[in-house]
């Protein structure tokens, strides 16, 4: 079946540390998107990809770095620069014309 | 801007309708959707309608648009336990900055009691 794949689902880090986060899908789907989730303040996006090995800052990509090198991934790096990266992070993808996102599962992140 | 905005919080009993409502700012939205996230989930698109009409009605869920006023709502009839969720609306924007944007609301925490 076709999807998303989130991994960790849940994943820790200690402070100063950089974690990333994993994200496949197997769509074909162009455009890929990371969104951050905290309580009361719905989706923000953090970076996009349309095409392979080009991506864009969203609303909040300060201390997140992603990569596109393959169609299927777009894996997003959590750095020591972000603040406060204790969250739920969503990867979402569609295709131009299609009607609204697919979204992964989700990766919860807790920093310890 | 582009803003969506819903209300945070709704508690149902249990066979009731339940309405979401929700209000957006910009007026080129072709589509709006209706995603529905359980706890430690994705977001799961439940139904959409397009900016041209004014009703869609997909089993118990009904989507009602006021494109005057830039509202939406979601009725879901004869409200479950399983209903129990967040309720995301989202609008698309026409001019979107070249991708395809969809601008989310906080989401509505539903929640259906016996």
């Amino acid at each position: 079946d076709g999807g998303i794949t989130q991994s960790p689902k849940y994943l820790f880090r200690k402070e100063g540390q950089n974690v990333t986060l994993s994200c496949e899908q197997n769509l074909n789907h162009d455009a890929m998107y990371w969104y951050r989730q905290d309580p009361g303040q719905g989706l923000r996006l953090i970076y996009y990809s349309q095409i392979v090995n080009d991506f864009q800052k969203g609303d909040i990509a300060e201390g997140y770095s992603v990569s596109r090198e393959k169609k299927e991934s777009f894996p997003l790096t959590v750095t020591s620069a972000q603040k406060n990266p204790t969250a739920f992070y969503l990867c979402a993808s569609n295709h131009p014309g299609d009607y609204g996102y697919t979204f992964g599962s989700g990766t919860r992140l807790t920093v310890v | 801007g582009e803003d969506v905005e819903q209300s945070l919080f709704l508690s149902v009993r249990e066979g009731d309708s339940s309405v979401i409502n929700c209000t957006y700012t910009d007026s080129s939205s072709t589509y709006l959707y209706w995603y529905k996230q359980e706890p430690g989930a994705g977001l799961q698109l439940l139904t959409y309608i397009f900016s041209n009409m004014d009703m869609k009605q997909d089993q118990r869920l009904t989507v009602l648009l006021n494109k005057k006023d830039k509202h939406l709502s979601l009725r879901i009839a004869d409200t479950q336990t399983g209903d129990s969720a967040i309720y995301f609306c989202a609008a698309h924007p026409l001019f979107s900055g070249g991708y395809n944007k969809l601008i989310f609301g906080a989401g509505t925490r539903l929640a259906v009691h016996p």
